[in-house]
């Protein structure tokens, strides 16, 4: 069975800071991939990141990066030069094979 | 290229009603997603088709669910009869078989049961 645990229900960041949102997970798959999606309040799902289990390199895309640790089962997503649109929910979520398990969530807020 | 369209966005309905949401996934797209997303639960996988065939129906709460694609551009999921637990925000997802993986979601419809 697939679990994704996000233990930080609420975040704050100030405007142009940096932040990370964890992310840790657990499975009995080789092969399995990690995404990040942004919910913002509108309520659609915005695919943010990516990273496949056999991936050396840590991806990144624009300010986002995802810190994998692969040892530790983490997958947490960093915002560099936070911005009030990053205000949002934040979900974590992992595939194997077609089926994708989605974490809880983060409710990440920017302050001016 | 037009995203994952789902329709309704809204829809409320009294309890015992049947409620049919549609959706059209990405052209190109091989597997279609069905998620419920609530305060309680989070977002649920409930049925997916590959090929417009239904894979894994294992998250379909009861036998008042159901979901059919008949082809590869249209799927519908229809609850019958609703109830008041029934209201959430329901999601339909595509992706691209030969892709890393990523869904794209559609905007969802908000069903809320009287």
């Amino acid at each position: 069975a697939q679990k994704i645990t996000q233990t930080q229900p609420g975040m704050f960041v100030q405007e142009k800071e940096a932040v990370t949102l964890d992310c840790t997970y657990d499975t009995s798959d080789q092969s399995y991939g990690l995404f990040w999606y942004k919910q913002p309040s509108s309520g659609e799902m915005i695919f943010l990141i990516y990273q496949g289990s056999y991936d050396e390199q840590n991806a990144t895309e624009g300010r986002y990066s995802l810190n994998f640790q692969k040892a530790r089962k983490s997958a947490n997503l960093v915002i560099s030069a936070s911005q009030l649109g990053d205000s949002a929910m934040y979900f974590c979520a992992m595939r194997a094979y077609q089926k994708v398990t989605f974490g809880t969530g983060t409710k990440l807020q920017v302050i001016p | 290229d037009a995203g994952v369209i789902q329709s309704p966005r809204h829809e409320v309905t009294e309890m015992g009603q049947e409620v049919t949401l549609r959706c059209k996934p990405i052209s190109g797209h091989d597997y279609l997603f069905w998620y419920r997303q609530t305060m309680m639960r989070g977002l649920e996988l409930l049925i997916y088709f590959n090929n417009n065939v239904p894979i894994d129906d294992s998250g379909m709460p009861e036998d008042r669910f159901s979901a059919k694609m008949p082809n590869a551009s249209f799927s519908t999921l229809k609850i019958q009869p609703s109830e008041p637990r029934d209201s959430a925000v329901y999601f339909c997802a595509s992706r691209k078989g030969t892709s890393r993986g990523e869904q794209f979601f559609g905007p969802g419809t908000r069903l809320t049961v009287l």
